[in-house]
């Protein structure tokens, strides 16, 4: 079936480093790749996403990559804050009847170092 | 952005006992929703498709007798874990996708059978 896989699933850096997360998917069809934040216990926060007619897309100290050819997109973050550590999830849109559906990276937990 | 409201928070039943978790779409209509379970330091695993006016869509491995899923109305999807047991105990959460497919999530729900 459609998986999505996500590396690495810990990341510890420095206060003021850049942290890149990176995700492959399997199905050619899917055209949406959302990242969401989730801290202990709550919601998970889009943070951003990204459609397969762009290449890149970029909101302040986070930025997304998508290479369709090789079906994979990362996640950046730069000029890393101890309020960045959380869990980070990955997702590729699965066409699923009606409303395509999202699976879900394996997630991955960043800590940063103050 | 749009605001999907979960209910309960939490709950702690005992085994054997059902429990009933409401999603809601506060300011948009959805008719889809979907329902995702998620075990400590684990993913958002898909376990089944809403659809409002028909039958919820399961993802292969999730017991349709044991999770009750109804869309009775386009801003109310409900789901009923049946006959509880201590390993039904995780966080459930909900998601309403909107627009192009964005999603947005409910609180969950942290379910503890005794």
């Amino acid at each position: 079936g459609e998986n999505v896989e996500q590396h690495p699933s810990t990341l510890s850096v420095q206060e003021g480093d850049s942290a890149v997360i990176k995700c492959t998917y399997s199905d050619s069809a899917s055209n949406y790749f959302p990242w969401y934040k989730q801290e202990l216990g709550k919601r998970p926060q889009l943070i951003i996403d990204i459609r397969s007619n762009v290449g890149e897309k970029k909101d302040q100290r986070i930025a997304v990559t998508l290479n369709k050819t090789a079906k994979h997109f990362s996640l950046h973050i730069t000029e890393t804050q101890p309020e960045d550590s959380a869990v980070y999830f990955c997702a590729a849109s699965i066409r699923g009847g009606a409303t395509n559906k999202l699976i879900f990276g394996t997630g991955t937990l960043l800590a940063v170092q103050p | 952005g749009a605001v999907v409201s979960q209910h309960p928070s939490r709950v702690i039943c005992k085994s054997g006992t059902s429990v009933k978790i409401e999603c809601r779409s506060l300011d948009f209509q959805a008719t889809t929703m979907f329902w995702y379970r998620q075990f400590p330091k684990q993913s958002l695993m898909l376990m089944a498709t809403s659809n409002e006016g028909s039958k919820a869509t399961y993802e292969q491995g999730v017991e349709k007798d044991k999770f009750l899923i109804n869309h009775a109305s386009l801003t109310l999807s409900t789901l009923t874990v049946t006959s509880a047991h201590p390993e039904d105990s995780s966080f459930y959460i909900c998601s309403a996708p909107r627009g192009l497919g964005e999603a947005f999530f409910g609180q969950g729900t942290r379910l503890t059978v005794v």
